[in-house]
Formats: C-alpha cells, structure tokens, sequence
C-alpha cells in the first residue's frame, strides 16, 4: 500500500508569484483534503476534494484553489503570494465510503514547506 | 470558526513517567482524532475515537472520547525517548466534514 506522498518538498517563491502544489492519495483512497500549517500551530483546513469536485471549504481566500484528477491525485494552487503564506501545506487521503465510519480517518503526506520571500 | 484548545501547551517529563493531555471544544463532536508530528514531518495518526465514551489503546497510548462529546483525552505510558513530538487532537463535527485542529501539545522526554 502506497502512502501519500506530496512534491515539491521544499519551495521558495517571491511575492505576487502564484504556485502548484501536489499531491498523490493513498491507494484506495477518494478524497484529498489540504491544510495550511503555519509554524508553532495546527493544521488549518483549506479545502477537500470528492470526486473531483470541492467539497467543503475553510476561510481561505478564492486565490487558493484546487483540482482532483480521475486517479484522485489533486493540485493546490496558489495566486498572488503573499508573505503571510509561507508556512508548510499538508494533503491527506481518506477513503470516505459511505456507512464506513472509519473511512473518514485522514491520513497525512510529508508536506510542502513553501517560503515567500 | 470551531476552536480546539488542548492542554498543556507543552511538558517535559522523565523517560519512564507517564503522560495526561486533553482537548477541550465548546462544540459537540461526532469524532476525535490523535495525531503525532515531528520535525520536518507531517502528522502521523495515533487513535480514532467515534462514540462518546469510547476508550481505545495504541500500544502505549490510550485515547478516550469524552462523555459530554466536547472533549478527549490522550494518555502515554512509560514513555521513551521516541515519544517526543507535537500532539494533535482533532475533531469532526459530521461525518465526511473537515477535522479542526487544536494547537497542538509539545512533549519533550528527559532521559
């Protein structure tokens, strides 16, 4: 079974410049859903993906945005940085069958340390 | 939004002691999750809890879900160096729904 796995590792951009992040689910896993990690805190819920469509969304603004793909890799997508969003994004995988209490348990790639300059 | 707040912040205990954190909300969860991050890392996850009074053990680690369904808590026993990391509780209010994160408790082992 292959985890989740993110690229790339590590990113450095320059403010006003936009980014792509991505990320590969679990095998046998449906939904991708991404965070925002700032240093010293929690994660902060982004956005998820369910079948390729949003599905759910946290307070981030409309120049974040996202794209699930048939195989259900996903893309987080990031217009006119700002310094305020260098911090690490995480995407985990779940499987979200229905009646399946325990396909909702989420499980977390390495992370994106992105750095705005 | 939702807010978790967990307690302590951080702790820094003996290696062989044992380890008491919580996490508190003012909203009712239907599930509870435990994760441990270290450096450089994303969080791996320990528990999962879904019924209000449930108790469940991972090796050393037990978790429980609280009865009120506004808190949970997480108990490491003897614990070892390898321990050391951040905690994370984090709570879904429905099924399918995003998890709300806590701050995160910061445990440091002392040989």
């Amino acid at each position: 079974e292959t985890g989740v796995t993110q690229s790339p590792t590590h990113l450095i951009k320059t403010r006003g410049q936009q980014v792509t992040l991505r990320c590969s689910s679990q095998s046998g896993h449906n939904t991708v859903s991404w965070y925002q990690q700032a240093l010293g805190q929690g994660p902060q819920f982004i956005f998820q993906y369910y079948r390729e469509e949003e599905n759910g969304r946290g307070n981030f603004p409309p120049r974040f945005s996202g794209l699930q793909f048939p195989n259900y890799s996903s893309e987080l997508n990031v217009n006119a940085l700002e310094l305020d969003d260098s911090a690490l994004y995480l995407c985990a995988s779940s499987s979200r069958a229905s009646g399946r209490l325990r396909s909702y348990e989420q499980y977390f790639g390495p992370g994106t340390r992105l750095t705005v300059t | 939004g939702q807010q978790l707040n967990q307690s302590p912040q951080s702790m820094f205990i003996q290696e062989g002691e044992d380890v008491s954190m919580n996490c508190t909300s003012s909203s009712i969860f239907n599930t509870w999750l435990w994760y441990k991050q270290e450096p450089g890392e994303g969080p791996v996850l320990l528990i999962a809890l879904y019924k209000a009074g449930e108790l469940t053990s991972n090796g050393r680690l037990t978790a429980q879900f609280g009865i009120t369904r506004k808190d949970s808590f997480l108990n490491i026993s003897a614990s070892i160096p390898s321990d050391v990391g951040i905690y994370f509780c984090a709570g879904q209010l429905r099924y399918g729904q995003n998890f709300v994160f806590g701050p995160g408790t910061r445990l440091s082992v002392l040989p």
